[in-house]
């Protein structure tokens, strides 16, 4: 069946080290995707997104990769600081007929060690 | 600016009995979607509203139900409760209905059924 679906539970990095994080999807029809960032106890909050007519996009120390050809997606954060410990999501959002449907992975823990 | 904001943001029922969670969504922004998160899992998709319609319903039962009013806040029931029913009840609302929206959520109403 259909799914969004992340590699790996957990990731543990070093402060100041770069963070990849990386997601698989299954439906080829996909056509827009975003990372959502979940701290403890609070709702999931938005990243970034990219369309399907992208294969890379930039925010604040923050890029997006798309890869149709293998349906992989990663997100990678730059020099990860604490702040950036939670867990981690990507999404799909599409609904049969267009309506607003996010599908998500079971997310990424990303600890980061000071 | 106030961003989606849900009440209560924690509740205690029994099995059996009914509960209404509520939901305001950032101001301007016409459609009111929940979402269901278990504890270590990503969110699942309950409902769409837009324009008081219902837009999309994922694979909840009818026990579950919602509505959208005039001023686009909206309310998730849940009758019969179950355990099962234990979860983090996320809001979201994006400015449009259409798939490709921002969506923004809340930060839940822990739900815990007994």
């Amino acid at each position: 069946g259909e799914s969004v679906g992340l590699h790996l539970p957990t990731l543990s990095v070093q402060e100041g080290d770069n963070s990849i994080i990386n997601c698989a999807y299954s439906n080829s029809a996909s056509d827009y995707f975003i990372w959502y960032k979940q701290e403890s106890g609070k709702g999931p909050q938005f990243i970034i997104d990219i369309r399907s007519n992208m294969d890379k996009r930039q925010g604040q120390r923050v890029t997006v990769l798309l890869n149709k050809t293998v349906k992989h997606l990663s997100l990678q954060i730059a020099a990860t600081q604490p702040g950036d410990s939670a867990v981690y999501f990507c999404a799909e959002n599409r609904g049969p007929g267009g309506y607003q449907k996010v599908t998500f992975g079971t997310g990424t823990k990303l600890q980061v060690i000071p | 600016d106030a961003g989606v904001t849900q009440s209560p943001t924690h509740l205690i029922k029994t099995r059996g009995q009914h509960v209404t969670l509520r939901c305001s969504p950032i101001s301007g922004h016409k459609s009111v979607s929940w979402y269901q998160q278990v504890l270590g899992q990503g969110p699942q998709f309950i409902f769409q509203y837009y324009e008081k319609e219902e837009r999309g319903r994922g694979n909840f039962p009818d026990r579950f139900s919602a509505r959208q009013f005039p001023n686009y806040s909206s309310e998730l029931n849940v009758n019969a409760l179950l355990l099962g029913d234990s979860a983090l009840y996320l809001c979201a609302s994006s400015l449009r209905q259409d798939h490709n929206e921002k969506l923004f959520f809340g930060s839940g109403t822990q739900l815990s059924v007994l």
